[in-house]
C-alpha cells in the first residue's frame, strides 16, 4: 500500500476483554515499530520487530501486551484483560531498516477501554 | 535510556512570524534526530531530521540545528502559515537501539491569521 495501514481507526471495548490492533507497514520495510500515546504525551516505544522476530520488546508495560510479525509483513498487537489504563491511542511505524533510516507512521488505532 | 525535553509546550505565533522549538537530549550516543508533525487524529509525519555529523540542515521554511556539546537542537520555522499550526514532536535516536525513537512531549504550535 501507499502508506502504512492500521485497524481499527477506533476500537472501544469493556475492561476485562481482550483486543487485537493490526498494523500493514509499506511493502518492503523489514522494520516495525509499535508506540503507544497518551493525551498530550509523545509516542512511548512498546515494541521493534526486525523481520520476523521481536528485537526490542522492552517497551511492552506488562505481559497482558503481546505482539507478532508472523511472515514479516503484517503485525498484531494483542492486549488481555484490558484496563482503563490502557485507554490511548496506538501507533505503528516502519522504515526501511533499522537505525536512523525514515520511520513512517500509520494513523492509530484509538483504544477506549470502559 | 534517552531522556528527550522538549519546550515550550505550547506556542502562539501570528501567521508570517518565526517559531522555535528547543529540545535537549540525556544520551551523547544518540546520533539521529528527526521532528515530527502530527496533525489532529493523524499519525506522526516527518518534517526534517538531522545526523550527528552535521550542525545545521534546512529546507524552504524550515530548518534544524544541533549542538552535540550541549545535547540541545532546535526546529526553526520561518514565515509561519496556518497550515503549519500542529503537535511537533522532537525525536531522537540512540546508535545501539536499532531505531528506536525517544520522543519529547510535543509543542502546540498555533499560527493566527
Amino acid at each position: 500500500g501507499a502508506g502504512v495501514s492500521q485497524t481499527p481507526s477506533n476500537k472501544v471495548t469493556e475492561k476485562g476483554k481482550y483486543v487485537e490492533l493490526r498494523c500493514d507497514p509499506i511493502s518492503g520495510h523489514t522494520a516495525l515499530y509499535w508506540y503507544r500515546q497518551s493525551l498530550g504525551q509523545g509516542p512511548e516505544f512498546l515494541i521493534y520487530f526486525q523481520g520476523t522476530g521481536a528485537a526490542d520488546d522492552s517497551g511492552l508495560p506488562n505481559d497482558r501486551f503481546f505482539a507478532v510479525r508472523p511472515e514479516g509483513s503484517v503485525s498484531t498487537l494483542k492486549i488481555q484483560r484490558t484496563e482503563r489504563g490502557d485507554s490511548a491511542v496506538y501507533l505503528c511505524a516502519s522504515s526501511l531498516d533499522r537505525g536512523g533510516t525514515e520511520a513512517f507512521f500509520g494513523q492509530g488505532t484509538r483504544l477506549t477501554v470502559v | 535510556g534517552e531522556n528527550v525535553e522538549q519546550h515550550p509546550s505550547t506556542l502562539s505565533v501570528q501567521e508570517g512570524d518565526s517559531a522555535v522549538i528547543k529540545c535537549t537530549y540525556s544520551d551523547s550516543a544518540s546520533n539521529y534526530f528527526p521532528w515530527y508533525k502530527q496533525e489532529l487524529g493523524k499519525g506522526p509525519q516527518l518534517i526534517i531530521d538531522i545526523r550527528s555529523n552535521v550542525g545545521e540542515k534546512k529546507d524552504q521554511r524550515i530548518a534544524v540545528t544541533l549542538n552535540k556539546t550541549a545535547k540541545h537542537f532546535s526546529l526553526h520555522i520561518t514565515e509561519t502559515q496556518p497550515e503549519d499550526s500542529a503537535v511537533y514532536f522532537c525525536a531522537a535516536v540512540r546508535g545501539s537501539t536499532l531505531g528506536r525513537l525517544y520522543f519529547g512531549r510535543g509543542t502546540q504550535l498555533t499560527v493566527w491569521p
